[in-house]
């Protein structure tokens, strides 16, 4: 079993649609990463969180510790917002463990 | 601006032969990182550093090596011992290990024929 499960592995939207991801993990945390990565391949992070919920313009990150769960949400989606979005886990050891990605494509 | 830079962005290859991937940055980091990519496969660990002249292997650093004499540089060399070298690599940077956020170069796809 993956540390780092996310969900769904692909998802197609709609323009304007209100999309969530979410990421499971079964390690123990310092913090948890949302990143972003276009199809040129560079990624971008988006949130770095340890508890609560934090939001930067339509972008939503929440985490519960207690239930190991983090969900990434998207409001009024737009075609621009088309990419892979990593959940990501700092680690005992210091490091990052990675999530597979979500890949997300919005129609207009 | 302040980043991280990574280059070639493409990068072809004859098997056998080494190739040095660049990672540069200016945001005066301590922490410096090496990550692999195949499709369908999350991010993994090739080599780390804490700080300069010092770095640690990750999950994967067989068949790689790597140097860090200054704090701006962290090449990357993936050496013929690498049994399967094509793949995405991206270079990361944190201020100080443990990471806190972490942020990314734009990563070269290197394609060994």
């Amino acid at each position: 079993k993956n540390e780092v499960e996310q969900s769904p592995q692909n998802l197609t939207a709609q323009e304007g649609e209100f999309i969530t991801i979410n990421c499971s993990y079964s390690v123990g945390i310092s913090a948890l990463h949302w990143l972003q990565q276009h199809p040129g391949g560079g990624i971008v992070s988006l949130f770095m969180l340890s508890s609560g919920k934090k939001k930067h313009g339509r972008l939503i990150a929440t985490i519960n510790i207690q239930e190991k769960h983090s969900s990434l949400h998207i409001t009024a989606s737009h075609p621009r917002d088309s990419a892979v979005y990593i959940c990501a886990v700092g680690g005992s050891q210091g490091n990052l463990i990675f999530g597979k990605g979500t890949k997300l494509s919005v129609k207009p | 601006d302040g980043g991280i830079t990574q280059s070639p962005k493409y990068l072809f290859r004859k098997e056998g032969q080494n190739v040095t991937l660049s990672c540069e940055q200016n945001l005066n980091h301590d922490a410096m990182y090496w990550y692999r990519q195949d499709p369908g496969q999350g991010l993994r660990l090739i080599y780390y550093s804490q700080i300069v002249n010092d770095f640690q292997k990750g999950d994967i650093a067989e068949g790689y090596s790597v140097s860090r004499e200054k704090k701006e540089s962290f090449p990357l060399t993936v050496t013929s011992a690498q049994k399967n070298p094509t793949a995405f690599y991206l270079c990361a940077s944190s201020i100080y290990w443990p990471n806190t956020e972490a942020f990314f170069g734009q990563g070269t796809r290197l394609t060994v024929v």
